[in-house]
């Protein structure tokens, strides 16, 4: 059974540009949800789709968006980025409708210089 | 007061050892508790999980709610080289709406367990 799949593994960006992340669930799960880890902050929430809509958004600025096709893949972009916004971005998923725990995938390791 | 609590360590451990891991939490409303294992350039893994008070063991692992505490705890025993990793207490959910929940995490205890 595959895992959670993100791509790529690595990013460097430049302050300014912009990036897109992409995530594949396990086959049969519908909810992605995406965590930003810094080892400051530990492990922050982003948002979660659910179905192709975003059920749950965490306190982070409208630069931070994401969308989920009919699929159930995901991806984030993060517009205009800061140099605080270098952190490993993980997707997990799950089954959805109250089901507890996720199965996270390996992350996006993004560094902004 | 930051919802959950945990000691960042880092903790280092010789080979054998018993290993014990905790986080502390102020929200009485949390009753699933789970324990991720998280190695170096890798996502979290799932360990163990607890509903409500209790223990539970598997293999060498133990899981522990203290829910009048609001105290959580894992056990590793014989400790193992392959035991060396960050681990992440999480607990929840905390329901948004839409059917919608989220888990808060601990920031993790990086542990090694030296040969």
């Amino acid at each position: 059974k595959a895992g959670v799949t993100q791509t790529p593994r690595y990013l460097i960006k430049t302050r300014g540009q912009q990036v897109t992340l992409s995530c594949s669930p396990i086959s049969g799960h519908r909810s992605v949800s995406w965590y930003q880890q810094t080892p400051g902050q530990g492990l922050q929430f982003l948002f979660e789709y659910f179905s192709e809509t975003q059920r749950n958004k965490g306190n982070f600025p409208g630069r931070f968006s994401g969308r989920q096709f009919s699929n159930s893949r995901s991806e984030m972009n993060v517009s205009t980025l800061e140099l605080g916004d270098s952190a490993l971005y993980l997707c997990a998923s799950s089954p959805g409708q109250g089901a507890v725990g996720y199965t996270f995938g390996s992350g996006t390791r993004l560094t902004v210089v | 007061q930051k919802e959950v609590e945990q000691d960042p360590g880092p903790l280092s451990v010789p080979e054998g050892a018993i290993v014990s891991l905790n986080c502390t939490y102020s929200n009485s409303a949390f009753q699933y508790f789970m324990w991720y294992r998280q190695y170096s350039r890798k996502g979290p893994e799932l360990l163990m999980y607890t509903y409500s008070s209790g223990n539970k063991e598997d293999g060498r692992f133990t899981a522990q709610v203290d829910k009048s505490s609001k105290y959580i705890s894992l056990f590793i025993r014989d400790s193992q080289p392959s035991d060396s990793a960050t681990y992440l207490c999480a607990m929840g959910p905390i329901y948004s709406g839409a059917g919608s929940y989220q888990l808060t995490f601990g920031k993790g205890t990086k542990l090694s367990v030296i040969p």
